[in-house]
């Protein structure tokens, strides 16, 4: 079965600081990865995916993650936190069955002035 | 506008009084599911469909049911509603049915409260 985990349910960076989010997956088969944020009272949105071809993936607003396939990771970076970027942000997988999606617990970013 | 609608945003009941959460899209997508979020544990899909007339169970689909007559809606219905099923709700749509390369788009959620 296929899972994820985010490590870390709060993280918390100072504005123009790093921001790092993880998230390792389990798979057999070679994956496909999103991240996805979630504004106060609003639904998902995509910020970025990897399916095949580049690791590195550019999203919106500044955001990029890496797959790293030995380390089953596709951790989301950014380099310079804004206040705009605090949000819960979800990692999730497929597989080649397309119907099923899971979603890792989510990870509550917090922006400090 | 390209979008996801789901109705009723927001909705208190009781114990065994049947309710039904409606989602449409207006981008012709063939895929679409329904997902249950909870504190602390994320997003949990409960049904999915790739097409008419074509659903499955995800991960907690007890006490749910869908249905997909037609490809734009695809109604979450609750037979007798329980306070564990307390929570809010997503609907999703995506456009690459086959495929799992798509994104999802979301509607803004149904917030769910039984009583």
């Amino acid at each position: 079965a296929q899972s994820v985990t985010q490590l870390g349910s709060h993280v918390s960076v100072s504005e123009g600081a790093l921001v790092l989010l993880r998230c390792n997956y389990s798979s057999s088969v070679p994956p496909y990865l999103f991240w996805y944020v979630q504004y106060p009272n609003q639904g998902l949105q995509l910020l970025l995916k990897y399916t095949t071809g580049a690791t590195l993936v550019k999203g919106i607003n500044g955001f990029e993650a890496e797959f790293k396939k030995s380390e089953t990771s596709f951790h989301l970076t950014k380099p310079s936190a804004h206040m705009s970027d605090a949000a819960e942000y979800f990692c999730a997988v497929t597989y080649t069955n397309a119907g099923k999606s899971t979603f890792g617990d989510g990870t509550t970013l917090t922006v400090k002035p | 506008e390209a979008q996801v609608t789901q109705n009723p945003r927001y909705l208190i009941t009781v114990t065994g009084k049947k309710l039904t959460v409606t989602c449409s899209q207006n981008m012709n997508h063939e895929y679409m599911s329904w997902y249950r979020q909870d504190p602390g544990l994320g997003l949990r899909q409960i049904y999915y469909s790739m097409n008419v007339e074509v659903t499955d169970k995800g991960d907690v689909p007890e006490g749910y049911k869908v249905s997909r007559k037609e490809k734009r809606n695809f109604p979450l219905i609750l037979e007798s509603p329980s306070p564990n099923q307390t929570s809010l709700y997503f609907c999703a749509s995506s456009l690459e049915g086959t495929r799992p390369t798509g994104e999802l788009f979301f509607g803004e959620g149904s917030r769910l409260t039984v009583l």
